[in-house]
């Protein structure tokens, strides 16, 4: 089972913040939060990922609070092609194992 | 640069036929994993190469399902004796190292009739 909780849809205003929760409350010392997002009849797309310390790239910024129990995903100012499925996700990063994906944040930008 | 190529993107076939599914991974990539996507569901893990072998079949859902990367680049996906329950999207990725960020492919959508 996916060892992460998700809300199961969101709504975000074009050119607005869109701030996608992440609740991972039984989440491992060495264990890191990933995010990919998976737009309509493609496969999913990497977007970030981070220990414990909050992380920015040119797609979003990530947010863990300090007990690592939560994160939020941040896209500054988002756009009609941000209209994806995003999974958070929790993995022991340098070690080979697959990824377990839950039912993931339906995020619908609207125009 | 190329990314994960998978063909066909689309493939319809009756029960009980036989079917094979082909994941190209980005070049020099030396794990390739397999995944399966029911409709409104996330991923779901199949299976996994380090190089030419098999690390990890444990998401294989019963002995129909068997997959090869003979020269340790592309991999071919075998479903024999398809079912109906077997329709869904089938997605591969490839990471430079296992212990790398994984880049999928765009799936190949599978409908048995």
């Amino acid at each position: 089972d996916a060892k992460t909780t998700q809300p199961t849809s969101m709504d975000c205003a074009e050119g607005r913040a869109a701030n996608l929760p992440c609740n991972h409350s039984t989440i491992s010392g060495n264990e890191y939060v990933y995010w990919y997002r998976q737009i309509h009849s493609q496969g999913p797309q990497y977007i970030i990922h981070g220990l414990k310390n909050n992380e920015t790239n040119e797609m979003a910024s990530l947010i863990i609070t300090e007990d690592r129990k939560s994160s939020t995903l941040i896209l500054p100012h988002a756009t009609l092609r941000d209209t994806a499925v995003y999974y958070c996700i929790v993995r022991v990063a340098n070690r080979d194992d697959k990824i377990i994906f839950g039912k993931g944040t339906r995020l619908h930008i609207l125009p | 640069g190329a990314g994960v190529s998978q063909t066909p993107s689309n493939k319809v076939t009756e029960k009980g036929k036989y079917v094979e599914l082909r994941c190209d991974p980005i070049s020099g990539h030396t794990a390739l994993y397999w995944y399966r996507q029911s409709l409104g569901q996330g991923p779901e893990f199949l299976i996994y190469f380090q190089g030419t072998g098999a690390a990890d079949d444990s998401g294989l859902p019963n002995d129909r399902f068997f997959a090869v990367r003979p020269e340790g680049s592309v991999s071919t996906l075998k479903i024999q004796r398809t079912e109906r329950g077997d329709s869904a999207v089938y997605l591969c990725a490839s990471s430079p190292d296992a212990r790398d960020t994984q880049y999928f492919g765009p799936g190949t959508r599978l409908t048995v009739l």
